[in-house]
């Protein structure tokens, strides 16, 4: 079974300040990693993943993330924050050693950025 | 190209009543994926298909069937609405099971 947790329901960061948005997860095999992001009444939007290879993920809009593999975590981090970032933001798994496709979606942090 | 489309954006039913969820794709993905998003509990799989005339059962497939016969469109059917079918119903695709996902605009079902 795979499962994923974003411990924070949300999180508030100053424009202009460095955010970071928590992810882990558990699966049986290798995982591929995924972050989403959500604007109000919208689908979900991809930002960025890890397959394997560099742990740093560079992503859209500056967003990027670092897989740990000792941790079992994939945060999502940006150097400078946008009021415009404000969004909801999901982190997805799935198990590299089943093919159905099946990903395991997180419950979501809300980020807000205030000016 | 248009992406993913879902139709409709908004419906209300009635308890007891059917309808059918219609996501369509023109990137020439293999799978195909329905989620339901419901508050604080991110987004949970209903059924999905590896490709044309294929479904699987996701997380949460009771009172849910699927149809794929044809490889762009994917049909997600309610066939006696409950109240706690009441959702976002989000569509999406990939080309891959370890590609990216692009996602519809969703369904917001209101089950009265």
């Amino acid at each position: 079974a795979q499962s994923v947790a974003q411990p924070e329901d949300q999180v508030n960061v100053a424009e202009g300040n460095p955010l970071t948005v928590k992810c882990t997860y558990s699966v049986s095999g290798n995982p591929y990693l995924f972050w989403y992001v959500q604007y109000p009444n919208r689908g979900l939007q991809f930002l960025l993943k890890y397959i394997t290879g560099d742990n740093l993920v560079k992503g859209s809009y500056g967003f990027e993330a670092e897989f740990n593999k000792s941790q079992t975590s994939f945060h999502l981090k940006k150097p400078s924050a946008l009021v415009s970032d404000s969004a909801l933001y999901f982190c997805a798994v799935r198990d590299y050693n089943t093919n159905a496709g099946k990903s395991t979606f997180g419950d979501g942090t809300t980020l807000t950025v205030k000016p | 190209n248009a992406g993913v489309t879902q139709t409709p954006k908004f419906r209300v039913l009635k308890t007891g009543q059917s309808m059918t969820l219609l996501c369509a794709q023109d990137m020439n993905h293999e799978y195909m994926y329905w989620y339901r998003q419901d508050p604080g509990m991110g987004l949970r799989l209903i059924h999905y298909s590896v490709g044309e005339g294929t479904t699987a059962k996701g997380e949460v497939p009771d009172g849910y069937n699927v149809s794929r016969l044809k490889k762009q469109n994917f049909l997600l059917g309610l066939e006696s609405a409950a109240p706690s079918q009441t959702s976002v119903y989000f569509c999406a695709s990939s080309y891959t099971y370890t590609d990216t996902q692009y996602f519809g605009p969703g369904t917001r079902l209101t089950v009265l």
